[in-house]
C-alpha cells in the first residue's frame, strides 16, 4: 500500500502552547488528507477534511480556529493544535488518498500528543 | 442508533480457531466496506476491504458482505497471538465521501 508519514509519533507540550502535526504522502499525490483524533478506547472520529489548495471542511463540533489545518501541497498536510489544554491530549491520525472518493485513504503513524 | 455498531469484547478465542468479528451499519446506500487492525497505541492498518455481497478471501482473513441485512464479518482462521488486536469496521457511506469508523473489537488469542 502507499506510504503515508506523520510527524512527531510523540509529542508532549505545556498548556497553552501551540503543536504542529505533519501528515506527508511519500509515493503519492494526496488530493485528500483527513484528520482524525482518537481517544483511549475510542474509535476514531473525524474531526477535518483537506482538499490541496482549498479551505478544510471541519467536523460539526471541531473548532476550526482551535485545529488549523494547512494542505499547501499535494504531499503535505499540517494540523497545529492552538493553546492547547491538557483535554486536547490525544492521539491524532491522518489519512491521505489519491483520487477519487472511492480510492482507499492509507492512515500515518499517528502522533500521541500529551498536554501538561 | 450508530451509524457503524461493533461488539466491544474483548472476544478471546484459542490460538488455531477461527475469530469470528461482525459490524452492522445503518446506511443502506453504502457503498464500501472496510476492516481494519489497530494494535495499542498505533494507527490503523487495512486488512481487507470488500464491495460486493458475498465473501472475499485474502489468506487467513475471509471478509463477507450482505447488503440485505446490512451486516459485513471478518473472519480470522488458524488465530494466532499476534492478531490480538483491535479490529475496527468502517463503511463509506452514501456518495463515498465520508468513512465512518465503529468503535472496534478487541480481539485476544490465546496461545
Amino acid at each position: 500500500g502507499a506510504v503515508v508519514s506523520q510527524h512527531p509519533s510523540r509529542v508532549i507540550c505545556k498548556s497553552g502552547t501551540s503543536v504542529k502535526i505533519e501528515c506527508r504522502s511519500l509515493d503519492f499525490q494526496a488530493t485528500t488528507m483527513f484528520w482524525y483524533r482518537q481517544f483511549p478506547k475510542q474509535s476514531l472520529m473525524l474531526m477535518a477534511t483537506s482538499n490541496e489548495g482549498s479551505k478544510a471542511t471541519y467536523e460539526q463540533g471541531v473548532e476550526k480556529d482551535k485545529f488549523l489545518i494547512n494542505h499547501a501541497s499535494l504531499t503535505l498536510s499540517t494540523l497545529t493544535v492552538t493553546s492547547a489544554h491538557p483535554e486536547d491530549s490525544s492521539f491524532y491520525i491522518c489519512s491521505a488518498r489519491e483520487g477519487s472518493d472511492w480510492t482507499i485513504a492509507f492512515f500515518g503513524q499517528g502522533t500521541r500528543l500529551t498536554v501538561v | 442508533q450508530k451509524e457503524v455498531e461493533q461488539n466491544s469484547g474483548p472476544l478471546s478465542v484459542p490460538e488455531g480457531a477461527i475469530a469470528s468479528l461482525n459490524c452492522t451499519y445503518s446506511d443502506r446506500g453504502s457503498q464500501s466496506f472496510f476492516w481494519y487492525r489497530q494494535y495499542s497505541g498505533k494507527s490503523p492498518e487495512l486488512i481487507m476491504f470488500i464491495y460486493s455481497n458475498g465473501d472475499k478471501e485474502d489468506g487467513r482473513f475471509t471478509a463477507q458482505l450482505n447488503k440485505a441485512s446490512q451486516y459485513v464479518s471478518l473472519l480470522i482462521r488458524d488465530s494466532q497471538p499476534s492478531d490480538s488486536a483491535t479490529y475496527l469496521c468502517a463503511v463509506k457511506g452514501t456518495g463515498g465521501f465520508k468513512t465512518i469508523f465503529g468503535a472496534g473489537t478487541r480481539l485476544f488469542v490465546k496461545a
